[in-house]
């Protein structure tokens, strides 16, 4: 399987709890790191290593990984959540880094 | 607090060469463990990994873009630079400078390059 893949969209309401995937090689999926992106922004960390998190990120964020998927949990839902989110890994097969195609997370 | 600040022409012409700057502050370029990327973002779509270049000097490029793409560091003026040649309006795009230690951590804000005549 070439690349990383992601579901385009997900909808969840306030406080509820978002799982958002991403499938790829077990092997490139392993090392995924996750991104959030607000609109006219630049991309920021959320979680690497699968799941360690750079300083000032909150615990409500928390990725892990099973086989070939990865995926980014985020509980208690708030409207500053409502982003765009990003998964990528190095994949060694291409010497290269993949991103993940974005999900756009709404927060209804 | 490590910072990155893209430059370089916002408008070029079909056929000719891109070329950006990034600019890091807070930081040595030069320190041992970190990878200096490129990463570009066409207008409404995802973000697509263009190179980089490692602490040490050895360079990766995304196999898509191998042979119109360069990349190359100054460490004396702690910046390093992407030419993209040979360009066409498929390469509109923000493009944006990282670091990157095992995932990209820090960002710079991204300058929107626009190809057109």
């Amino acid at each position: 399987q070439a690349g990383l893949t992601q579901p385009p969209s997900v909808s969840k309401g306030l406080r509820q709890t978002a799982t958002l995937t991403c499938t790829g090689n077990s092997n490139i999926v392993d090392g995924a790191c996750w991104l959030q992106q607000h609109q006219g922004h630049p991309p920021k960390l959320l979680s690497y290593r699968n799941n360690d998190r750079p300083s000032g990120i909150s615990e409500r964020f928390s990725a892990s990984r099973s086989g070939n998927t990865a995926s980014l949990t985020i509980t208690g839902l708030q409207p500053e959540d409502a982003a765009d989110y990003y998964c990528s890994a190095w994949d060694n097969s291409l010497s290269a880094w993949v991103f993940g195609g974005g999900t756009k997370l709404t927060v209804l | 607090q490590l910072q990155l600040q893209e430059s370089g022409s916002g408008l070029v012409k079909p056929s000719q060469t891109l070329s950006l700057t990034c600019t890091v502050s807070g930081g040595s370029i030069s320190s041992g463990g970190y990878s200096w990327h490129w990463i570009r973002q066409p207008p409404g779509k995802g973000l697509e990994w263009i190179g980089y270049i490692y602490h040490s000097g050895r360079i990766y490029y995304n196999p898509s873009l191998k042979g119109r793409v360069t990349i190359s560091v100054d460490r004396s003026k702690n910046q390093f630079s992407l030419k993209l040649n040979s360009v066409t309006a498929a390469d509109t795009a923000v493009y944006y400078c990282a670091r990157e230690q095992d995932a990209f951590d820090f960002w710079g804000q991204g300058t929107m390059v626009t190809v057109s005549s």
